[in-house]
């Protein structure tokens, strides 16, 4: 079982609407938690990065949000837009390791 | 731009050929990955270098070698491949190991 789950596996939803994606991790000890965005055909791109002192952080339309004691982080999308459509990828630092979730695929339609 | 760039960016191969991959980052990054990422599974960490030291070797199977000449460039050398090693070969860099990565666009890979 990966240390890092992610959930839905995809989503769609229409363009405007508002979205959150869920991990849950069992990784410990916890140093770091950071969401990434990949489009299709590109690598991925970092969003945001949350130390274990940081319940929310933000970075445009994009927020994390982050509950160390229940171990899980969600990602909010605001009045998403076509570009958003992408897969969003949870990783979990315990220190000088990374955990990948397999990510969500959100498809955002007009 | 992400200031890692990956050449090819597709690859399509034999199992008898030999071929590699190659990663350059103009980031002045110290600490360089590959990663294999194949669909719906998390990213799987295949090698680290940290200033052209390799740091980890996940358990990765001898018909990948990867090659650090310097700081801005990473090799992963392919021989002999199997059908099951057809994915998207990622290669990142960071600042120092384990800061927070900048990746490149991918190769993608099929193994005929």
């Amino acid at each position: 079982k990966n240390q890092v789950e992610q959930s839905p596996q995809s989503l769609i939803i229409l363009e405007g609407k508002n979205c959150t994606l869920q991990c849950n991790y069992t990784v410990s000890p916890f140093s770091n938690l950071r969401w990434y965005k990949q489009d299709t055909g590109r690598g991925p791109v970092s969003l945001t990065i949350m130390t274990f002192s940081e319940n929310t952080k933000s970075n445009g339309r994009y927020t994390a949000t982050l509950d160390a004691d229940t171990k899980q982080s969600s990602l909010h999308i605001t009045a998403s837009q076509l570009s958003d459509s992408a897969s969003y990828i949870c990783v979990v630092s315990p220190g000088n390791d990374m955990r990948f979730g397999a990510g969500t695929r959100l498809t955002v339609k007009p | 731009e992400t200031g890692v760039t990956q050449t090819p960016r597709h690859l399509v191969m034999g199992m008898t050929n030999k071929k590699s991959l190659k990663c350059e980052q103009h980031l002045g990054h110290n600490a360089m990955y590959w990663y294999k990422q194949s669909a719906k599974k998390p990213l799987e960490l295949m090698f680290v270098y940290s200033l052209e030291e390799r740091v980890e070797n996940n358990s990765v199977p001898s018909r990948f070698s990867p090659e650090c000449p310097n700081s801005s460039h990473l090799f992963l050398h392919l021989h002999t491949l199997q059908p099951e090693d057809s994915a998207l070969y990622l290669c990142a860099s960071s600042q120092q190991f384990n800061q927070p990565q900048h990746f490149g666009d991918g190769t993608r890979l099929s193994i005929l």
